[in-house]
């Protein structure tokens, strides 16, 4: 089993749609959650970091479920410019430096 | 102005050759990472430094060798080159690497073909 799962889709979506996106972890110890993104042919950028209370970006908000071990992100009112892989990061050092760990990508299409 | 630069950008090599990937950051960052993201997407780490100290040194093969001649470079050296090197290579760096909630910030990327 993967450390980090994600659906890796495609989700075809219309621009003004709202799409959610979910991941599941296996390390419990894991301390610090996040969302990439990765345009193709490009390098990772950090989207949002993930709160355990939930956080919200504009059109994108993030949750943490500790307990199910899940992460989700929530895109509402897509464009076309948020075509892009969506990656599930997680942390899982146990000492002071971060080891993140990737989930494959769920692949996102915003068409006209 | 570049933040996470990596030379070169494609690599193109036989099997069986030695070769590089330098990477610089203008970030002032201590900590920097190298990750490999193979034919379906995945991405994992391979090494991080701190002060040009190893940190994390993933099950790579030995092959594999990192050096960090200042905090700003970590560069990567593959001896004898296979066909399951063929991947994107990507140099990342963070401010201090112990932060939980530390952005991780990535080069452009080397594209590694081995024939």
């Amino acid at each position: 089993r993967k450390e980090v799962e994600q659906d890796p889709g495609p989700f075809n979506v219309p621009e003004g749609a709202t799409v959610a996106f979910n991941c599941t972890y296996s390390n419990s110890a894991s301390q610090s959650f996040f969302w990439y993104r990765q345009d193709c042919r490009k390098e990772p950028k950090l989207l949002m970091s993930v709160y355990s209370s939930g956080n919200e970006d504009g059109r994108f908000t993030a949750q943490l479920n500790r307990a199910s071990q899940y992460i989700s992100l929530l895109i509402r009112d897509s464009k076309l410019s948020d075509s892009a892989t969506y990656l599930c990061v997680v942390n899982s050092a146990n000492t002071g430096f971060q080891k993140l760990v990737f989930g494959t990508g769920t692949r996102l299409l915003v068409s006209p | 102005d570049t933040a996470v630069s990596q030379t070169p950008k494609y690599l193109v090599t036989q099997m069986g050759n030695d070769k590089s990937i330098k990477c610089e950051q203008n970030l002032g960052h201590d900590t920097m990472y190298w990750y490999k993201q193979d034919s379906k997407k995945f991405l994992k780490i391979m090494f991080s430094y701190n002060n040009k100290e190893l940190i994390i040194n993933e099950t790579v093969p030995n092959r594999f060798s990192p050096k960090s001649p200042d905090k700003a470079h970590l560069n990567l050296h593959i001896n004898s080159l296979e066909l399951g090197d063929s991947a994107v290579y990507f140099c990342a760096s963070s401010k201090d690497g112990g932060g939980i909630q530390e952005t991780q910030y990535f080069g452009p990327g080397t594209r590694l073909l081995v024939l």
